[in-house]
């Protein structure tokens, strides 16, 4: 019954290829969010989705983007991949109408680019 | 920008002790601050969630304080076990989330 999914969990690439990752709810929130994980442990927001629209978006750059198919789902698609994008990925939900803002977060994807 | 710090970085107990972990951010307009456990390789797991109204959480052996107008938070976790032993993460949420470091702790049998 996983509230949060991610997949692949794992993810080996070339410098240069382009890249997705998959995620999707099944908790009925309204709001989805994409974090980065570095080395170092240290998680930052990248985005969140609100209805479909982009509501936040750090300084990432436009090589990543985020795209929602719908209310339950937030891919992540990153282009020209970068030694400097490796790390772990994690999406992240909540329903932020009611304000109870509880963040509900997957298990994570591993990107390693060579 | 809202800045996020978690003391001590790194904890090392015995089984059996009760301890309090530390958080502090720099804007204290905040809709609420939530502490989650993650381990190793793993995801994040949501331990407690305080509303900005609240000013504290319990959940088992955990309790979760919040003072909204000093910018702190600790979490207590009362008579440890190893299998406590995980990274801690603080998050505070004003429009989008900001996380500390975290504090790594070990509870040795």
């Amino acid at each position: 019954d996983t509230a949060v999914s991610q997949t692949p969990k794992y993810l080996v690439t070339q410098m240069g290829n382009d890249k997705s990752i998959k995620c999707e709810q099944n908790l009925g929130h309204d709001t989805m969010y994409w974090y980065k994980q570095d080395s170092k442990k240290f998680l930052k927001i990248m985005f969140s989705y609100n209805n479909k629209e982009l509501i936040i978006n750090e300084t990432v750059p436009n090589r990543f983007s985020p795209k929602s198919p719908d209310k339950a789902h937030l891919n992540l698609h990153i282009n020209s991949l970068e030694l400097g994008d490796s790390a772990v990925y994690f999406c992240a939900s909540s329903q932020t109408s009611g304000s109870s803002y509880e963040q509900y977060f997957g298990p994570g994807t591993r990107l390693t680019v060579t | 920008k809202q800045e996020v710090t978690q003391i001590p970085a790194a904890l090392s107990v015995p089984e059996g002790e009760n301890l309090v972990l530390n958080c502090s951010f720099t804007d204290s307009a905040i809709y609420n601050l939530q502490w989650f456990r993650q381990d190793p390789g793993k995801g994040l797991t949501s331990l407690l969630l305080i509303q900005s109204s609240q000013r504290e959480q319990t959940s088992g052996r955990l309790n979760a304080s919040l003072d909204k107008s000093s910018g702190r938070s600790t979490l207590y976790i009362a008579a440890s076990q190893p299998g406590d032993s995980a990274t801690y993460l603080c998050a505070v949420n004003n429009n989008d989330m900001r996380f500390g470091a975290g504090t790594r702790l070990t509870v040795k049998p």
